[in-house]
């Protein structure tokens, strides 16, 4: 595709749950964000991919939240046993190389909402 | 630890007027900084990206400056119209260089016709 997708659009869990957000980035961007956007705290970083590996997943904020990404493309981020605190948009982004010139093209994002 | 900072939270302006969107950052040690917009219940639109050797960059009615001495970033926007109208997003790529952004609040504005 031409931009980022990411999938489902919305979810809604019930707090326990698991559950597992994906990414398809813009082909060939050999770099891959995590954010989340929640009221109150801003949009935060979670994690990024370099490849296949993640140099930098200082922002997963327990051990609850976990992400993977496969063959230099698709990523899932999973979050298991969903806490109220959780409900937010999850955005992902790609880009090209990590160079200085080079910006980051976001996807529409996942709302999640834990009940 | 890089903290953006920006103001105002919220911007009214009537259709027609130059504004001027402000952002400050803590830490100077910065590859680039970048100013995105975002529309309701969409992800963010890149508007302009100044690299730390760069004082500015335009596009279209777009100005965006830089001063790294200063930790400060200006958005000017030229001719306002209600097109406009969206959350605008500045972001620092510190110093590690692995493209991690850290975002400020973000400026919600508003353009009346």
């Amino acid at each position: 595709g031409a931009g980022v997708s990411q999938s489902p659009s919305n979810k809604v869990t019930e707090k326990g749950k698991d559950v597992e957000l994906r990414c398809d980035p813009i082909s060939g961007h050999t770099a891959l964000y995590w954010y989340r956007q929640s009221l109150g705290q801003g949009l935060e970083f979670l994690i990024y991919f370099q490849g296949n590996s993640a140099p930098d997943k200082s922002g997963l904020p327990s051990d609850r939240f976990s992400a993977e990404r496969t063959g230099g493309s698709v990523s899932t981020l999973t979050i298991q046993r969903t806490q109220q605190e959780d409900s937010a948009v999850y955005l992902c982004a790609s880009r090209l190389i990590a160079g200085v010139s080079d910006t980051q093209y976001f996807g529409p994002g996942t709302r999640l909402t834990v009940l | 630890k890089q903290e953006v900072t920006q103001i105002p939270a919220a911007l009214s302006v009537p259709e027609g007027e130059n504004l001027v969107l402000n952002c400050s950052f803590t830490d100077s040690a910065i590859y680039n900084l970048q100013w995105f917009r975002q529309d309701p219940g969409k992800g963010l639109t890149s508007l302009l990206l100044i690299q730390s050797s760069q004082r500015e960059q335009t596009s279209g009615r777009l100005n965006a400056s830089l001063d790294k001495s200063s930790g400060r970033s200006t958005l000017y926007i030229a001719a306002s119209q209600p097109g406009d109208s969206a959350t605008y997003l500045c972001a620092a790529d510190g110093s590690s260089n692995t493209g991690k952004l850290i975002f400020g609040q973000g400026t919600t504005l508003q353009v009346k016709p």
